[in-house]
């Protein structure tokens, strides 16, 4: 079977400041990895997606996460927040289906 | 280029009623999925549909069960509904992908309150 884990309920940051939303996986063989996010009311926005390749991926609005796979983790980062970033964050991994983590949300303080 | 759309936006309905939700996926893409996001939840996977017909399942009960037109839009539909069934439910589709590696765009999702 396949997890997905994201430890923290929520994420303070100053605006400006450099942000990490944390995701650790479970499954077996080939991770593919995503991150999306969710506005209040909303659908899912994808923000990007690690197949194979280079482990640090680029996604949207400046977003970047990282795959790490001895330590079977994707953490999401921006090297400066803001304020509009505020939202709930999931990450998710495929393996014949989209199983998705408890999701994170990420509160970025003036 | 219109995104992934749902209908309706809102939907009441009482213990024992039947739902359908309906989801038009976005231009270009051929599979549709549905999830269920409870709230303070992360969205759990119902089922996958692919050239009119359940690819794959998610561990939910028979009450859920769906379609898929020519056209490739999609319906869920809920039998028996429970109070544990309020959820938004979120549409999301994507192109031919058997391992879901393909990107899923979702829709702004069906919220479903059951009294």
């Amino acid at each position: 079977a396949q997890s997905v884990a994201q430890p923290e309920d929520q994420v303070n940051v100053a605006e400006g400041n450099p942000l990490t939303v944390k995701c650790t996986y479970s499954v077996s063989g080939n991770p593919y990895l995503f991150w999306y996010v969710q506005y209040p009311n909303r659908g899912l926005q994808f923000l990007l997606k690690y197949i194979t390749g280079d482990n640090l991926v680029k996604g949207s609005y400046g977003f970047e996460a990282e795959f790490n796979k001895s330590q079977t983790s994707f953490h999401l980062k921006k090297p400066s927040a803001l304020v509009s970033d505020s939202a709930l964050y999931f990450c998710a991994v495929a393996r014949r289906a989209l199983t998705f983590g408890s999701g994170t949300r990420l509160q970025v303080q003036p | 280029d219109a995104g992934v759309t749902q209908s309706p936006t809102h939907l009441i309905k009482t213990r024992g009623q039947q739902v359908t939700l309906r989801c038009s996926p976005k231009s270009g893409h051929d599979t549709v999925s549905w999830y269920q996001q409870a709230l303070g939840q992360g969205p759990q996977f119902i089922f996958q549909y692919y050239e009119e017909e359940e690819r794959q399942r998610g561990n939910f009960p028979d009450r859920f069960s769906g379609h898929q037109f020519p056209n490739y839009s999609s319906e869920l539909n809920v039998n028996a509904l429970l109070l544990g069934d309020s959820a938004l439910y979120l549409c999301a589709s994507s192109t031919t992908d058997r391992l879901f590696t393909d990107t899923q765009y979702f829709g702004p999702g069906t919220r479903l309150t059951v009294l």
